[in-house]
């Protein structure tokens, strides 16, 4: 069964440190998501992505955070400076249409020491 | 922001008793999902519902979405241990489709 898959499952950086999350969405959808949930909290929206550009971001997601479909498979999110606060669980989730149905990946594990 | 409050936040109950869970807001959703957590992992989706009054069956488990679109359940009947999980309902933007509200949850557990 297809799935979405999420590497690194853990990642350990220093504050200030860049990081990239990586994620291979299902490879028939078009649509594309990065969501965070930090520890005992709601699983939150960042931004979604449709035909190579940003369709809807939350305002969680500022300059830092950056996200990008390097090629036909990969879709990576960024964040250049990370903070404490960037400490999280990151879920990356591909559609096939809109509002269809979101399959979302294991998550990366984001410790900011 | 287009919250969704679920109730009850726990649940705990024996092998074999049936269970309502509920998932509620003030807003309009153009789809509404649910998801079951494990610790550590993603969510994974059980199901979608986009029609006002939609009833879905997975086995043992009815999903309905209000005729609204502002508020589902989810029925478990005859819970098994394995039904031990967090339950999440996420909504879909009235606005922008390609935006989902999460619920904080609902932890299950169903003791044998």
């Amino acid at each position: 069964e297809p799935e979405v898959t999420q590497t690194p499952s853990h990642q350990v950086t220093q504050m200030g440190q860049e990081v990239i999350l990586r994620c291979v969405p299902i490879s028939n959808h078009l649509y594309f998501y990065w969501y965070r949930q930090i520890l005992g909290q709601k699983v939150e929206f960042l931004v979604s992505f449709y035909n190579n550009e940003i369709s809807e971001k939350s305002e969680i997601f500022d300059d830092q955070f950056s996200v990008e479909r390097p090629d036909g498979s990969n879709f990576t999110l960024k964040i250049r400076s990370t903070k404490l606060e960037d400490s999280a669980m990151y879920f990356c989730a591909s559609s096939h249409g809109q509002g269809g149905e979101a399959f979302f990946g294991q998550g990366t594990r984001l410790t900011v020491v | 922001t287009q919250l969704l409050e679920q109730s009850p936040q726990f649940l705990s109950i024996q092998e074999g008793e049936n269970l309502t869970v509920y998932c509620n807001s003030s807003s309009v959703f153009s789809s509404l999902q649910w998801y079951r957590q494990e610790p550590g992992e993603g969510p994974v989706l059980l199901v979608t519902v986009v029609t006002g009054g939609e009833v879905k069956k997975l086995k043992r488990l009815t999903f309905q979405f209000g005729d609204a679109r502002k508020d589902s359940s989810l029925h478990i009947t005859a819970a098994q241990p394995g039904d031990t999980g967090l339950y999440l309902c996420a909504g879909a933007s009235r606005y922008n489709f390609n935006k989902f509200y999460f619920g904080s949850g609902t932890k299950l557990n169903v003791k044998p």
